[in-house]
């Protein structure tokens, strides 16, 4: 399927610490988004990247695509406990349609 | 105000009834989806649709039917309801196929 596969599951950290996820997908595309879901909300975008693009930053998020391997990766640097949330990636291939996984779980332990 | 609003929050009904999930965005957005999050946490989309287009997922039952008025709703009506509709269901927005702007979520659970 084409959905994004996050990686790890769940991952526990110490505040100040950096955290990193990886997410690998299965076929071409044009662009994948990282999504933050804080526990029973709704998703909120974070980052995109495009296929053309390598790295992208925005604050304390560092996003690393490399679409040869077909996977991405993405840093949070410096962590707070408000970092405590479910995140994912999102790959899209039709451009209306984008496929998501199954999330990083990211406990930030102040 | 809300940009993408879905009501109701919870939904608890009983197997084999017929229900409906409203979603508005007033972002202007062009494309509206529909979501399911099990209790893994998976989100699957269910559709995508905008004012050309309805793009469905094939896994999704013939069960499920999304109804657009107009381009700033995009209603989801479940027949038939099923003990494995229990899930999250999201409603999302974006300005052509770009950032998607998500709903609260409506948890329905079927009894």
């Amino acid at each position: 399927s084409q959905q994004g596969e996050e990686d790890p599951q769940a991952l526990s950290i110490q505040e100040g610490e950096n955290a990193t996820m990886n997410c690998s997908y299965k076929t071409s595309i044009n662009n994948l988004q990282w999504y933050r879901q804080n526990s029973g909300r709704g998703l909120v975008h974070l980052i995109l990247i495009r296929s053309n693009e390598r790295e992208k930053h925005s604050g304390r998020l560092r996003v690393t695509l490399d679409t040869s391997k077909k996977s991405s990766s993405l840093l949070i640097t410096a962590s707070r406990a408000a970092d405590t949330a479910s995140y994912f990636c999102a790959t899209d291939r039709m451009g209306n349609q984008f496929y998501f996984g199954t999330g990083t779980s990211l406990t930030v332990i102040p | 105000d809300t940009a993408v609003s879905q009501t109701p929050k919870y939904l608890v009904t009983q197997m084999g009834n017929d229900k409906s999930i409203k979603c508005e965005q007033n972002l202007g957005h062009d494309t509206m989806y529909w979501y399911k999050q099990d209790s893994k946490k998976f989100l699957k989309i269910m559709f995508s649709y905008n004012n050309k287009e309805l793009i469905i997922n094939e896994t999704v039952p013939n069960r499920f039917s999304p109804k657009s008025p107009d381009k700033a709703h995009l209603n989801l009506h479940i027949n038939s309801l099923e003990l494995g509709d229990s899930a999250v269901y999201f409603c999302a927005s974006s300005l052509r196929g770009n950032i998607q702007y998500f709903g609260a979520g409506t948890r329905l659970s079927v009894l």
